[in-house]
């Protein structure tokens, strides 16, 4: 099994600009999220879901999209890139909320 | 929502000594509570976790200890190896909704 996927590893944007994240795992979880690590912040959440079709929001969603058509896909969006959003990205999964969380390698995201 | 906080932000030992990181959450209802381990430019992983059932739980030279009236919970190692050097992050969550919240990490470094 590859776990959880991320691409890309690294990544240099222009203000303004989008992109997209990408998250796939193929452990069959129902729960996915995506998190950003900024120093000295630990791991805030960004967006979650809990099966295909249904997201929510965490706790800094602001800037963000997200949607999950399939159970193995959950790709990140952002919609116009700014420096804040400067960050290490990462994408997990688990079974369900409450047992352990698989996360990707992580997309280091610089927003000049 | 819930708040988790996370001292010393920085610890530092000798080789076979112990070491202690203390957490403090802020949501009574908070039923699961994980820690993961982040090496220097790797994924968290989990090494640890305890449930509000239990009031502690031991795997090795790690254990976590729970304390629901006070709302803190602690990770203890005994017996540090150099390997153990890493930041470390606790986290709670409770079952009725689906955001794990992270403290801001405990960097251990293990001198030998």
């Amino acid at each position: 099994n590859a776990g959880v996927t991320q691409t890309p590893k690294f990544q240099v944007l222009k203000t303004g600009q989008s992109m997209t994240l990408q998250c796939a795992q193929d452990m069959n979880h129902e729960y996915m999220s995506w998190y950003r690590q900024d120093p000295g912040m630990g791991l805030r959440l960004i967006h979650y879901s809990v099966g295909a079709g249904i997201t929510d929001q965490g706790e800094v969603p602001n800037g963000y999209n997200v949607s999950r058509s399939t159970t193995e896909d959950f790709p990140l969006r952002l919609l116009s890139a700014a420096p804040s959003q400067t960050s290490v990205y990462f994408c997990a999964s688990s079974r369900v909320l409450n047992e352990k969380l698989f996360f990707g390698s992580g997309t280091q995201l610089s927003v000049l | 929502g819930e708040n988790v906080e996370q001292h010393p932000s920085t610890l530092s030992v000798q080789e076979g000594d112990s070491a202690v990181i203390k957490c403090t959450y802020s949501d009574s209802a908070s039923n699961y509570f994980p820690w993961y381990k982040q090496e220097l430019g790797k994924r968290p992983q989990l090494i640890i976790d305890i449930r509000s059932n239990v009031g502690e739980k031991k795997d090795q030279r790690i254990a976590v200890t729970l304390n629901k009236t006070a709302k803190h919970f602690s990770l203890h190692i005994t017996e540090t190896q150099p390997e153990d050097s890493a930041v470390y992050f606790c986290a709670a969550s409770r079952s009725s909704n689906y955001k794990l919240t992270f403290g801001k990490g405990t960097l251990l470094t293990v001198n030998p």
